[in-house]
């Protein structure tokens, strides 16, 4: 069954530490896209991609990287990680063009950085 | 540039009640619009989408929604709510050839059902 999943479930990082959150999907689809979600905001884009080799800003993208090495796997990055950065991570892929604008999630990655 | 209001952060509804959740965007055309749940610990999954045509769209598990290009609203509704329905509810906004088709969300809608 198509679907996108993320590694780890839950990360306990300490602050100034390097962070690598996974993402793989089967969908085949071109585009991958990075949220954080905090309350009160609701799901932020972080960075997106169009495919293998690119990596987009999206909204938040300060203190993030991201790295698209193939069709299936999008990584979110962070090189030295922030308190502020403790949050939920979804990852998700989308089909590209017009009516398919539907995007799938994965189930999440909570990051907890002390 | 586009945004997405849900104006209530919490609703608390009995069992078998109806529900109504409240959705406002703001944006230049006609947007595609989407809701998507969450259950605890879960990612979000879609209960409906509208592209075009009927403004009224059915989704999984009965629900549905109603666009209206006057009010710029995609309010969500149940006739008849399940304590399985308690959740987080998420309006979101995609615009008409956006580029990566990214989507806008609201702050979410909290969802208790009341046994």
């Amino acid at each position: 069954e198509a679907a996108v999943t993320q590694s780890p479930r839950n990360k306990v990082a300490v602050t100034g530490g390097k962070v690598t959150l996974s993402c793989n999907q089967t969908n085949n689809h071109n585009n991958m896209y990075w949220y954080r979600q905090d309350t009160g905001h609701g799901l932020r884009l972080i960075h997106y991609s169009y495919g293998a080799g690119s990596t987009e800003k999206g909204d938040i993208p300060d203190g993030y990287k991201a790295s698209r090495p193939s069709q299936e796997n999008f990584s979110l990055i962070l090189e030295l990680a922030t308190p502020s950065q403790t949050s939920v991570y979804f990852c998700a892929s989308g089909d590209a063009g017009g009516r398919y604008a539907e995007q799938f999630f994965g189930p999440g990655t909570r990051l907890t950085v002390l | 540039a586009q945004s997405v209001t849900q104006p209530d952060a919490r609703v608390t509804v009995s069992e078998g009640a109806s529900l109504q959740l409240r959705c406002k965007y703001s944006y230049s055309a006609t947007p595609y619009l989407f809701w998507y749940v969450q259950y605890p610990r879960q990612g979000l999954q879609l209960l409906l989408k509208y592209y075009s045509g009927d403004p009224v769209v059915q989704g999984v598990n009965s629900f549905e929604a109603e666009f209206s290009k006057s009010n710029s609203s995609f309010h969500l509704q149940k006739a008849s709510v399940h304590w399985s329905d308690s959740a987080v509810y998420f309006c979101a906004l995609s615009a008409v050839n956006s580029a990566g088709n990214k989507l806008t969300f609201g702050i979410g809608t909290r969802v208790l059902v009341r046994p």
